[in-house]
């Protein structure tokens, strides 16, 4: 059972466009939401995050948008630059650990920016 | 600087030997992760520890093993590999005050032959 889905496996925006990636999760327990960036041969690295309490949270040219109704979150890039591409998972925070939360992530969205 | 580190970065073996990918971090965090990474599954929880001492399975735990003597490893081993761990494999750690950021390594990739 995939609690957090991306369902578009790659995505190709181009320069100083907005890229929008998307996730959607089901289990409305999550209460914290994170979005990672993987470039080759790299391990990911964190981005971005958001708490259930919040809908937006921006950082630079990344803004992450969270609908809990509709248990749904995205990643707004603006504007799109090529180092951007790489692949972006989302991942949701597992509430029922109270001494260190597990991640479940999706299964990853690759970004292409052409110039 | 703190850091992660994995070793080895690359590693071939044969059906049904024994494989032990090291993992160390010296950010001092208590919470230390496993995930495999596979086309069309993201990254998958093998297993994790929340202390010394500590483990617990993750959703892909058949086949591997782990244990925590100190703060800074956590070494996964593959008791007999299958072909079908042939993967990239990431340690990540979290700290509690950190909240539930994951840091990552950069990863160990096996290949199963």
């Amino acid at each position: 059972d995939q609690q957090v889905k991306q369902n578009s496996p790659s995505l190709s925006v181009q320069e100083g466009r907005i890229s929008i990636l998307n996730c959607d999760y089901t289990n409305s327990m999550f209460d914290y939401f994170l979005w990672y960036k993987k470039y080759p041969a790299e391990g990911p690295t964190f981005l971005i995050s958001i708490s259930s309490i919040k809908d937006k949270n921006e950082d630079g040219r990344f803004t992450v948008f969270l609908n809990k109704s509709a248990k749904h979150l995205s990643l707004h890039i603006v504007p799109s630059q090529p180092g951007d591409s790489a692949v972006y998972f989302c991942a949701a925070s597992d509430p029922k650990e109270t001494s260190g939360s597990r991640l479940t992530f999706g299964e990853g969205t690759q970004l292409t920016v052409n110039p | 600087d703190a850091e992660i580190t994995q070793s080895p970065r690359h590693k071939i073996t044969e059906t049904g030997r024994q494989v032990t990918l090291a993992c160390h971090q010296t950010w001092n965090h208590n919470n230390m992760f496993w995930y495999r990474q596979d086309l069309g599954h993201g990254l998958r929880l093998i297993h994790y520890s929340y202390g010394v001492h500590d483990t617990n399975k993750g959703e892909v735990s058949d086949g591997y093993s782990v244990s925590r003597s100190n703060t800074e490893d956590l070494p996964l081993t593959l008791e007999s590999a299958a072909s079908s761990q042939t993967s990239v494999y990431f340690c990540a750690s979290s700290d509690w005050a950190g909240g539930d950021t994951q840091y990552f390594g950069p990863g160990t990739r096996l290949t199963v032959l």
